[in-house]
């Protein structure tokens, strides 16, 4: 099994911030990585596939960039609908999601 | 406009089978695609669960793959989960999502790109 670790859980920071959320997987992946919102009481939003192409709609204030086992997401300046919690997933071998990575306002 | 909708119990007894439905519209199983699941527990993160192809083809997570069974009714544009042996620590909400593919640079890349709500379903005695 491929497993997927998120760091941190946790972040606290503020409208206007740069927020990096990185995703590692177990082993190799290659590019097959894709991102996930979630808000409070929603259903996920695909944000990211193929570690780097934005999902249509998607404010392109999001990007993503890895390959291989090592993998980020960016949000360049956080703005209040921002406040989440994301995941990553594998697509490599079936699917995995991480422990999710909650953003919370500072 | 595509949409997903999942349905069966809220509430389950230990030991029994869960069966879950998804019905969806706006894109058909017949020639393309695929439709999977996910779970969430309370407060926890999201889990895969199992995914159908449009061919019949099958995947599951390696943790549950003994409890769990995926078919599809592609006349009714279903595609139901079941899993045995219900126990406490499944209680979740349950999203059954819509597969994609993209290709990028020459190869095809998956995600799932539209989702149901979700179905609460809470096991207990």
């Amino acid at each position: 099994d491929i497993q997927m670790t998120q760091s941190p859980s946790s972040l606290s920071a503020s409208v206007g911030d740069r927020v990096n959320i990185t995703c590692r997987a177990s082993q190799s992946i290659r590019s097959n990585l894709n991102w996930y919102q979630q808000k409070l009481g929603e259903t996920p939003k695909v944000l990211i596939y193929a570690a780097s192409s934005l999902q249509s709609g998607v404010p392109s204030r999001f990007s993503g960039s890895g390959s291989g086992t090592d993998f980020t997401l960016t949000i360049s300046s956080l703005q209040p609908e921002d406040f989440a919690t994301y995941y990553c997933q594998q697509s490599f071998s079936i699917f995995t999601f991480g422990g999710g990575t909650k953003v919370e306002m500072k | 406009q595509i949409s997903l909708k999942e349905s069966g119990p809220t509430l389950v007894k230990p030991t029994q089978t869960l069966t879950l439905t998804c019905t969806f519209s706006g894109f058909s199983l017949s020639t393309i695609g695929s439709v999977g699941w996910i779970r969430q527990p309370p407060g926890k993160a999201l889990e895969w669960l199992a995914l159908i192809y449009w061919d019949d083809d099958k995947r599951y997570t390696p943790s549950l793959k003994s409890r769990l069974t995926i078919t599809k009714d592609t006349s009714k544009n279903q595609v139901v989960l079941t899993m045995t042996n219900m126990d406490p620590v499944d209680t979740a909400t349950y999203f059954c999502a819509r597969g994609a593919q993209q290709q990028v640079a020459g190869w095809w890349y998956n995600y799932m790109d539209v989702w149901g709500k979700g179905t609460t379903v809470t096991v207990s005695s």
